[in-house]
């Protein structure tokens, strides 16, 4: 079935980088963009930018210029998002979620920054 | 980027009352509108998607209208299990964007 798996948590010091994978299965990984959402405790949702699946590249907001990487690996049908410079208010659920947004979201990976 | 407006921020309803939750673009964004519904510790659930079109398994109490700027999230007859938090989205721009979230909560 369709669906978008995440890696499992992390906990990560302030500094550090943090790198969320999405695996993509049962439909075509690069037939639609990639977006990565972030949900701080107790927030709304934030959209942190896309990957275009097929060519690699990118569109990310402007507060995450320099901090965010996203790429890609389409032999395994995963998008990544990493997170660098992290700090406190990093602290949040971050989601994948495909263009075709009839498709369900990744189930989420939380990221924990504390020293 | 286009700046999504949704009210109220939150609403206090009883069982089986009809809701209206609004959402403003910054621009037109034409129908490119969706909705999700979010519960704690899970990932938002498309509801609505094109402004109007009801996803696939979503009841039919959920409905969508509006085009160019403004919109409408109504739920026909309240549900316990609809009590949460609901979002619009703008799919217009590739740099989609959120509303603030409505929370939803038993009188």
């Amino acid at each position: 079935q369709v669906q978008l798996v995440q890696s499992g948590a992390e906990v990560k010091k302030p500094g550090a980088s943090v790198k969320v994978s999405c695996k993509a299965s049962g439909y075509t990984f690069t037939g639609y963009y990639m977006h990565w959402v972030r949900q701080a405790p107790g927030q709304g949702l934030e959209w942190m930018g896309w990957i275009n699946p097929n060519s690699g590249g990118t569109n990310y907001a402007q507060k995450f210029q320099g901090r965010v990487t996203m790429t890609r690996d389409t032999s395994i049908s995963t998008a990544y998002m990493e997170l660098s410079r992290l700090r406190s208010d990093d602290t949040a659920v971050y989601y994948c979620a495909s263009e075709k947004w009839e498709l369900p979201w990744g189930q989420g990976t939380l990221v924990t920054v504390s020293s | 980027d286009i700046q999504m407006t949704q009210s109220p921020s939150s609403l206090s309803a009883s069982v089986g009352d009809r809701v209206t939750i609004t959402c403003r673009a910054s621009q037109s964004i034409s129908s490119y509108l969706n909705w999700y519904q979010q519960k704690p510790g899970k990932a938002p659930k498309l509801l609505i998607y094109a402004a109007s079109s009801l996803q696939s398994g979503v009841p039919s109490r959920f409905s969508g209208s509006g085009s160019g700027t403004d919109f409408t999230l109504t739920i026909s007859s309240l549900q316990p299990e609809d009590f949460a938090t609901y979002y619009c989205q703008q799919s217009y721009s590739t740099r989609i964007t959120f509303g603030q979230g409505t929370r939803l909560e038993i009188k």
